[in-house]
C-alpha cells in the first residue's frame, strides 16, 4: 500500500514556541491530506483537510490561526502549531488520500507532541 | 451529524480464540463504514471496508465484518486470533463528501490484548 511519514515522530517544546510537523506521501501524489488529532483513549477528531495548492479547510472549534495548515506540493503537508500551550499537547495524525486505490486514506505513523 | 460507538475499550483474548469487535453508528444515510488498526508506532491500516453489496466484508489478515442495517452495527470478528493482533481497532463512519473523498468519523477504539 501507499505509504505516509510523518516528522518528527515526537517532540517536546517550551509554551510560547511553535512547532511544524511534516507529512509527506512517499511514493504517491496527494491533492487531498488530512490532519487528526488524538487525544489518550480517545477517538481521532478531524482537525482540518488540506487541498494542494488552495487554502485548508477547518472543521468547528479547530482555530485556523493557531493550527496552519500548508500544502505547498503533492507530496507534502505541513502543519504548525503557534504559541503552543500544554492543552496542545496531543498525537497528531495525517492522511493522504490515493487516487489510484479508489480515494483511500493511508495513514502517517503519528508525531506525538508535549508542550512543557 | 454522524456518530460511532465502539462499547468495549479494552478486550483479552487467548491466542486461538475467536474474536468479535463491536461498533454502532449513527448517520442518516447509507453508510460507508470501515475498520483500522493501529500498531504502536505504526500509522492507521485498513482491515476493510463496506460501501454496498453484500453486507459480510472480507478483509486483511483474516478479519471480516457484516454490516447490520437493522442494528446500526458493523461488527469485526476473526475466527482465530494471532498474538500479532493485539492493537488497537478503530470503526469508522465517511460519508461521501465528494471528488472521491470520504470524511471519516472515528469510533474511540478498542484495545485487543492476546494472552499466548
Amino acid at each position: 500500500g501507499a505509504v505516509v511519514s510523518q516528522h518528527p515522530s515526537r517532540v517536546i517544546c517550551k509554551s510560547g514556541t511553535s512547532v511544524k510537523i511534516e507529512c509527506r506521501s512517499l511514493d504517491f501524489q496527494a491533492t487531498t491530506m488530512f490532519w487528526y488529532r488524538q487525544f489518550p483513549k480517545q477517538s481521532l477528531m478531524l482537525m482540518a483537510t488540506s487541498n494542494e495548492g488552495s487554502k485548508a479547510t477547518y472543521e468547528q472549534g479547530v482555530e485556523k490561526d493557531k493550527f496552519l495548515i500548508n500544502h505547498a506540493s503533492l507530496t507534502l503537508s505541513t502543519l504548525t502549531v503557534t504559541s503552543a500551550h500544554p492543552e496542545d499537547s496531543s498525537f497528531y495524525i495525517c492522511s493522504a488520500r490515493d487516487a489510484r486505490v479508489g480515494n483511500e486514506q493511508f495513514f502517517g505513523p503519528g508525531t506525538r507532541l508535549t508542550v512543557l | 451529524a454522524q456518530s460511532v460507538t465502539q462499547p468495549d475499550i479494552h478486550i483479552t483474548v487467548s491466542e486461538g480464540a475467536s474474536l468479535e469487535l463491536r461498533c454502532n453508528y449513527s448517520y442518516g444515510a447509507t453508510p460507508y463504514l470501515f475498520w483500522y488498526v493501529q500498531s504502536p508506532g505504526q500509522g492507521l491500516q485498513l482491515l476493510l471496508k463496506y460501501f454496498s453489496g453484500d453486507t459480510l466484508v472480507q478483509g486483511i489478515k483474516g478479519f471480516e465484518a457484516e454490516f447490520k442495517r437493522s442494528q446500526s452495527s458493523f461488527n469485526l470478528r476473526k475466527p482465530s486470533v494471532h498474538w500479532s493482533d493485539a492493537a488497537e481497532y478503530f470503526c469508522a463512519v465517511g460519508p461521501y463528501s465528494g471528488a472521491g473523498s470520504y470524511q471519516l468519523t472515528f469510533g474511540k477504539g478498542t484495545k485487543l490484548s492476546v494472552i499466548p
